[in-house]
C-alpha cells in the first residue's frame, strides 16, 4: 500500500472556476476526511466519510463545496466558483476502524491557488 | 479561538540543543497526536497519547500528556537539523476520530 494518494499536487485556477481534488485512501481505512490549511495555520476539518456515508459537515464547508465518496473508496472534493478565500491547502487523511487512538494518515495535498 | 494553543509560535535554535514545545487547551481530550508537517507535505503522525500522566518516547522525542488530559508536551533531546518541521498537536475531543489541531510550532535548527 502507497499510502494516501491526492491529486492534483497543484492547482491554479481563475476565480469563477469550478475545481475537483480526489483522493485514494489506503485500502483498509473505512474513514476518510478532508481538512484545509492557509499559511501559517493547523489543518481545519471540512468533512468526513464512513464508508461512503458523509457523517459530518463543517461549517466551514460552504454551499460551494461538495464532497463525495460513492463506492466508499475513493473520495473527491468540488469547490464551485472558485474564490481567491479559497486558496490553501486541502488535505486528505484516512483512517482505521474503531477509536481514534491511531491518529490519521494524511496524503501530501492539493495546493490550489486561485488567480 | 482556537481549540489548541501551541506554543511557542517559532523556534530557531541550534543543532545539540534542547527544546521543549506546549499544547495548551481548556479541554478534554480522549486522544490527543503530535505530528510533524515539511513544507509543501502533509502532517506525518509521530505519536498518540491515550492516558492522562502517560510519557511517550521515540528516540530523542519525548512526549507528554497532562494528568487532567488538557494538555501536552513535545522535548527534543540534542536536536539535529533533520527535526526542522512545523510540530502540530491535534486532539479528539469527543472520540469521533475527528480532530482539533493547534496552529503548530515552527521549529528552524540551524547547523
Amino acid at each position: 500500500d502507497t499510502g494516501v494518494s491526492q491529486n492534483p499536487r497543484h492547482k491554479i485556477t481563475k476565480r469563477g472556476q469550478n475545481v475537483t481534488f480526489r483522493c485514494d485512501p489506503i485500502s483498509e481505512h473505512n474513514r476518510l476526511y478532508w481538512y484545509r490549511q492557509t499559511l501559517g495555520q493547523g489543518p481545519e476539518f471540512l468533512t468526513y466519510f464512513q464508508n461512503e456515508a458523509q457523517l459530518e459537515k463543517s461549517r466551514l464547508l460552504s454551499d460551494r463545496f461538495s464532497a463525495e465518496r460513492p463506492k466508499g473508496s475513493f473520495s473527491t472534493l468540488e469547490i464551485q466558483r472558485t474564490e481567491q478565500g479559497d486558496s490553501a491547502m486541502y488535505l486528505c487523511a484516512s483512517s482505521s476502524p474503531g477509536r481514534g487512538v491511531d491518529g490519521y494518515t494524511f496524503g501530501s495535498g492539493t495546493r490550489l491557488t486561485v488567480v | 479561538t482556537q481549540l489548541l494553543e501551541q506554543s511557542p509560535q517559532f523556534l530557531s535554535i541550534q543543532e545539540g540543543e534542547n527544546l521543549t514545545v506546549y499544547c495548551n487547551s481548556s479541554s478534554v481530550f480522549s486522544s490527543l497526536q503530535w505530528y510533524r508537517q515539511e513544507p509543501g507535505e502533509g502532517p506525518v503522525l509521530l505519536v498518540t497519547v491515550v492516558t492522562g500522566g502517560e510519557v511517550k518516547k521515540l528516540k530523542r522525542l519525548t512526549f507528554q500528556f497532562g494528568d487532567a488530559r488538557k494538555d501536552s508536551s513535545l522535548h527534543i533531546t540534542a536536536a539535529q537539523t533533520g527535526d526542522t518541521g512545523l510540530y502540530l498537536c491535534a486532539g479528539d475531543v469527543y472520540n469521533f476520530n475527528k480532530f482539533y489541531f493547534g496552529s503548530g510550532t515552527k521549529l528552524n535548527v540551524k547547523p
